[in-house]
């Protein structure tokens, strides 16, 4: 078991370009978890999978944010036209929906920076 | 208000003492609670989480649940420097799924 592993660990970017994260979850867990965190404050649930579907978007998820989780393994965040207001750690978690409330493991996240 | 709120801190205890750390949420339907370690820099690391009232033990670590008051405290016991960091207390709002609503965590300094 390697955990939840996210790539890439930092990124940064100018404001308007498009970016992509990846996470891969712990094997066996079939629900993955974006959240995200920025300087100060506590994360802040994004959205979540069960398999390949994508149960709950939070409001926080504009239309620029896309994530997807084709084959119910992987998945990926895309952003489109970054903003500055886009800079944060973005955090990966998974669990597995057969141990009811099992917590979430956090992978090391990607630090955005948007300049 | 805050659907989970924490003091900021800093909160400072000097080694071997006790520090306690205390955490407040709104909604009275929550049905899990966390607390999570973050050093500056990382992620969010788990250290324990409870669902019923009581006390829940692990090692140096004590959370503690009254869902009556709507509050969860965690107690570490003979506090090193190693567990200087932020405390995140969260709680779940959901069935199911660990849609966790975070609070902003408490920065706690053990000083040796």
């Amino acid at each position: 078991d390697t955990g939840v592993s996210q790539d890439p660990r930092h990124k940064i970017t100018k404001r308007g370009q498009n970016v992509t994260f990846r996470c891969d979850p712990i094997s066996e867990h079939n629900r993955l978890y974006w959240y995200r965190q920025t300087l100060g404050q506590g994360p802040e649930f994004l959205t979540y999978f069960q398999n390949e579907a994508q149960l709950e978007k939070s409001r926080l998820l504009s239309d620029r944010f896309s994530a997807e989780r084709p084959k119910g393994s992987f998945s990926t965040l895309e952003i489109q036209r970054t903003e500055q207001g886009d800079s944060a750690m973005y955090l990966c978690a998974s669990s597995s929906l057969g141990q009811g409330n099992s917590p979430l493991h956090f992978g090391n996240g990607t630090r955005l920076t948007v300049t | 208000q805050k659907e989970v709120e924490q003091n900021s801190g800093p909160l400072s205890v000097p080694e071997g003492a006790i520090a306690s750390l205390n955490c407040t949420y709104s909604d009275r339907g929550s049905q899990s609670f966390f607390w999570y370690r973050q050093y500056s820099g990382k992620s969010p690391e788990l250290i324990m989480f409870i669902y019923s009232n009581g006390d829940k033990e692990d090692g140096r670590f004590t959370a503690q649940l009254n869902k009556a008051s709507q509050y969860v405290s965690l107690l570490i016991r003979d506090s090193q420097p190693s567990d200087s960091a932020t405390y995140l207390c969260a709680v779940n709002v959901i069935q199911g799924a660990q849609k966790l609503v975070f609070g902003q965590g408490t920065r706690l300094t053990i000083n040796p």
